[in-house]
């Protein structure tokens, strides 16, 4: 069985850009999460989304935005990028918002 | 919110001897405890998670024990392996009906020394 498939795994962005990041669960997870990982800061909650409804959002500025499709995959999107930004994105995904949760590798942006 | 401790932030044992890991938790709304192990360049990975209708839980040589009078919950890993060296993060939640969001400790870099 798969896991959790993130794409893409490394990026470079420059300042102001946005970005795109996806997310495939593992088959038949219907949850989606997303947490930002950083030395300093450490793993930090973004969102979570069941069934395309995001259903909790954590503490961060509002150009951090994601969404949910009908096949469970899943995107979030950064706009005007600040070198702050730069982190380990991870997705992860369980069957529903009470079982466990898996992760993916995760994608690692870069804002220079 | 939810605040999650974590100590030590570094941990060396030698091969064969027992590694143990602790946390605190704020919320005593908490109800889920996972334990994640981290490798280098990967996802953090589930080892053991415990709910908090029990106070202990074994598998292999992983187990998790949680006091939800203290709040806190530790990690216990016997016979140590070189391959057991890894970041390990703890983490809490409240599970409620709607949504549910993990809060994360600091990590604790465990090396394994053989």
């Amino acid at each position: 069985k798969a896991g959790v498939t993130q794409t893409p795994r490394y990026l470079i962005k420059t300042r102001g850009q946005q970005v795109t990041l996806s997310c495939s669960p593992i088959s038949g997870h219907r949850s989606v999460s997303w947490y930002q990982q950083t030395p300093g800061q450490g793993l930090q909650f973004l969102f979570e989304y069941f069934s395309e409804t995001q259903r909790n959002k954590g503490n961060f500025p509002g150009r951090f935005s994601g969404r949910q499709f009908s096949n469970s995959r899943s995107e979030m999107n950064v706009s005007t990028l600040e070198l702050g930004d730069s982190a380990l994105y991870l997705c992860a995904s369980s069957m529903t918002h009470t079982g466990e949760l898996f992760f993916g590798e995760g994608s690692r942006l870069t804002v220079l | 919110g939810e605040n999650v401790e974590q100590h030590p932030s570094t941990l060396s044992v030698q091969e064969g001897d027992s590694a143990v890991i602790k946390c605190t938790y704020s919320d005593s709304a908490s109800n889920y405890f996972p334990w994640y192990k981290q490798e280098l360049g990967k996802g953090p990975q589930l080892i053991i998670d415990i709910r908090s209708n029990v106070g202990e839980k074994k598998d292999q040589r992983i187990a998790v024990t949680l006091n939800k009078t203290a709040k806190h919950f530790s990690l216990h890993i016997t016979e140590t392996q070189p391959e057991d060296s890894a970041v390990y993060f703890c983490a809490a939640s409240a599970i409620s009906g709607s949504a549910r969001q993990l809060t994360f400790g600091s990590g604790t870099q465990l090396t394994v020394l053989p």
